[in-house]
């Protein structure tokens, strides 16, 4: 049973287009939201994170949407450059469990 | 100061044979995490230390699998008689804080590939 669903799989951009990348969950319980980035033999890097008392969350050029309703949430990445091609993990985890749940992740490329 | 180092960076194994991956955490983490990541999919949890003692070891996938980190440091994951289905890079995290509230810096990994 999936936790964190996300999509798209992967996802062609041309540079300095915006990249979406969506996620829906079911547990409730969730109470914090991150983004990881990954590159090619390289762990997952924390890109941003979101608690579900609010509704965007925006650093440079990433902003995430939460709907908590919804249960659903995004990634926005304005004016997509090829450095940001990498895999993007979309994640969940209760405010006082430490283990991460991790969406499958959307494959990222920008079009120089 | 340096992030988290995980190591070795590659492991072939032969089916059968037992390995033991190593994990360096960030100098003074509390807490440490082991992730299994098997290609093309997201990292998937297996175990939880809080210093030296094991609160959280429901995604090892079996007895096969065991973990340790006797001084609070340094933790290893060892496989036992790998199978095929063990291939994955195996992750480290490791974060300051025992409630959980902060971020988990994960290491490199390292890339098992069971024969």
């Amino acid at each position: 049973q999936q936790q964190v669903k996300q999509s798209p799989q992967s996802l062609i951009v041309q540079k300095g287009g915006i990249s979406i990348i969506n996620c829906a969950y079911e547990n409730t319980a969730f109470d914090y939201f991150p983004w990881y980035q990954q590159f090619p033999g390289k762990g997952p890097a924390l890109l941003i994170a979101i608690r579900p008392d609010v509704s965007e969350k925006k650093e440079g050029r990433f902003t995430i949407s939460f709907n908590k309703s919804a249960k659903q949430f995004s990634l926005h990445i304005m004016d997509s450059q090829p450095g940001d091609s990498a895999t993007y993990f979309c994640a969940a985890r209760m405010n006082r469990d430490d283990k991460i749940i991790f969406g499958k992740g959307t494959r990222l490329h920008i079009l120089p | 100061g340096a992030g988290v180092s995980q190591s070795p960076r590659y492991k072939v194994a032969k089916r059968g044979q037992d390995v033991a991956l190593r994990c360096d955490p960030i100098s003074g983490h509390v807490s440490l995490f082991w992730y299994q990541q098997a290609l093309g999919q997201g990292p998937e949890f297996l175990t939880y230390f809080q210093n030296e003692a094991q609160l959280d070891k429901s995604g090892l996938p079996s007895d096969r699998f065991f973990a340790e980190r006797p001084e609070g440091s340094v933790s290893t994951l060892k496989i036992q008689r790998t199978q095929q289905e063990d291939s994955a890079v195996y992750l480290c995290a490791s974060s300051s804080s025992g409630t959980g509230a902060n971020e988990q810096f994960f290491g490199p990994g390292t890339r098992l590939t069971v024969l």
